[in-house]
């Protein structure tokens, strides 16, 4: 079964400057990969996804992730983050074309001005 | 386009009492899922429905909890008897068939006391 770890429980950052989660997963063959963010009391939004091709993916809100198959991660970026990024990040996998997906814990990231 | 509505938003109850909570996917989203995040983890998922059908309800605490889709729109989740590791906000999700996006509702906040 696939599953997904993520090794920073909280992370704070200083508005402006660069934030990188982290997001290892285990599965046998490339997975479908995405990342989830998830506000107070809000549901969960998309960010970004990746099924296949480009290793490096774009999303909303300014996010990028890239895939490292050798290092089975798929690392979240952001060049400059805003007071509104504070929120809690999910990294999830599912199973091609079974698009079930299993969590991370989550990373709580918080922004100090 | 209206999203994944959920009610109620927000329950305490005491142990051992009965619960529902009520989900309106998105319009044509034909599967549907409901997870279980419990404070400080990320969702799990309980049980996945295509249409009317189960497709899988292997996480799901069967002595516990119930799911239905009668029609193939609104779902329902039970608890009956309630636990207080039940405690946990209850998320409903529908897929677009197309992309394969996910997309959550506000979730169902459950205390338990």
């Amino acid at each position: 079964a696939q599953s997904v770890t993520q090794p920073d429980i909280h992370i704070t950052v200083s508005e402006g400057a660069s934030l990188e989660l982290r997001c290892n997963y285990s599965y046998g063959a490339t997975p479908y990969l995405f990342w989830y963010v998830q506000s107070p009391g809000q549901g969960l939004q998309l960010l970004l996804k990746y099924f296949s091709g480009d290793t490096l993916v774009q999303g909303i809100k300014g996010f990028e992730a890239e895939f490292k198959r050798s290092q089975s991660s798929f690392n979240l970026r952001k060049p400059s983050v805003h007071w509104s990024d504070a929120a809690e990040y999910f990294c999830a996998v599912a199973i091609p074309n079974d698009y079930k997906l299993s969590f991370g814990a989550g990373t709580t990231v918080t922004v100090r001005a | 386009e209206a999203g994944v509505a959920q009610s109620p938003r927000y329950k305490i109850i005491e142990k051992r009492q009965s619960v529902a909570f009520w989900c309106n996917p998105i319009s044509g989203h034909a599967t549907l899922y409901w997870y279980q995040q419990i404070l400080g983890q990320g969702p799990k998922l309980l049980i996945q429905f295509q249409n009317n059908g189960v497709v899988d309800d292997s996480q799901l605490p069967k002595d516990r909890f119930s799911a239905e889709r009668l029609k193939g729109v609104d779902s329902t989740l039970k608890i009956q008897p309630a636990k207080l590791e039940d405690s946990a906000v209850y998320l409903c999700a529908s897929r677009d068939g197309y992309t394969g996006e996910l997309f959550f509702g506000e979730g169902s906040r459950l205390t338990v006391l």
